[in-house]
């Protein structure tokens, strides 16, 4: 059974810090892994879309890596910024077809 | 706009209303997903739907009831619900097992039953 943990659970910085968020995932059967952030009350809008065969992807400040192999990936924020405040999800693609969450890292960067 | 849309945003309903919830997408994608976010809990899935046909129910109460009249709708009926389904639903769409397709959702609806 496909299980995901993301460490830490929760995260408070000060502002201008770079930041790694760990994902890691018990089956290595996988299509593809999606980093989402999540606002207070909201949905999810997705980061980063990794497929099985790729070891990373960059969005701007956001860089994710992935070593299937292993089951895990990283997220790194570079110059952590306030509006970067929101709980980060993990989630895998499994082959089944059921995408598999993480409880996710809840972060807070302050001024 | 995500290209997933999810209406109402909230709904409050008595346990013996009957209400549905409605998400709608653009996206061109063949797979629609219901989603339950509890406070403290991992994202559960709920149901999915490939081109309008149920694919996978996830041993959930029949007081929920899902409907995908075709590929860019799908709607979630409620009925006699509990307090303990006060939650976060949230509706996705992607590509049935299509992995280079990753997943898009909507802005949720926060249910809470009183």
């Amino acid at each position: 059974k496909q299980e995901v943990t993301q460490i830490p659970a929760a995260l408070s910085v000060p502002e201008g810090e770079n930041l790694v968020l760990n994902c890691s995932f018990t089956d290595s059967a996988i299509y593809n892994l999606q980093w989402f952030r999540q606002d207070p009350g909201k949905g999810l809008t997705s980061l980063l879309l990794i497929q099985s065969s790729q070891r990373e992807q960059t969005s701007g400040r956001l860089n994710a890596s992935l070593d299937k192999s292993s089951g895990r990936s990283t997220l790194y924020i570079a110059a952590s910024q306030p509006g970067d405040s929101a709980t980060y999800l993990c989630a895998v693609r499994p082959n089944t077809d059921k995408l598999i969450f993480g409880t996710g890292t809840r972060l807070q960067v302050f001024p | 706009e995500t290209g997933v849309t999810q209406t109402p945003r909230h709904l409050v309903m008595g346990m013996t209303n009957k209400k549905s919830l409605k998400c709608e997408q653009h996206l061109g994608h063949n797979a629609m997903y219901w989603y339950k976010q509890s406070a403290k809990k991992p994202l559960e899935l709920m149901f999915v739907y490939s081109l309008e046909e149920r694919v996978e129910n996830n041993s959930v109460p029949s007081r929920f009831s899902p409907e995908c009249p075709n590929s860019s709708h799908l709607f979630l009926h409620l009925h006699t619900l509990q307090p303990e389904d006060s939650a976060l639903y949230l509706c996705a769409s992607s590509h049935y097992r299509v992995g280079d397709y990753g997943y898009t959702f909507g802005s949720g609806t926060r249910l809470t039953v009183v």
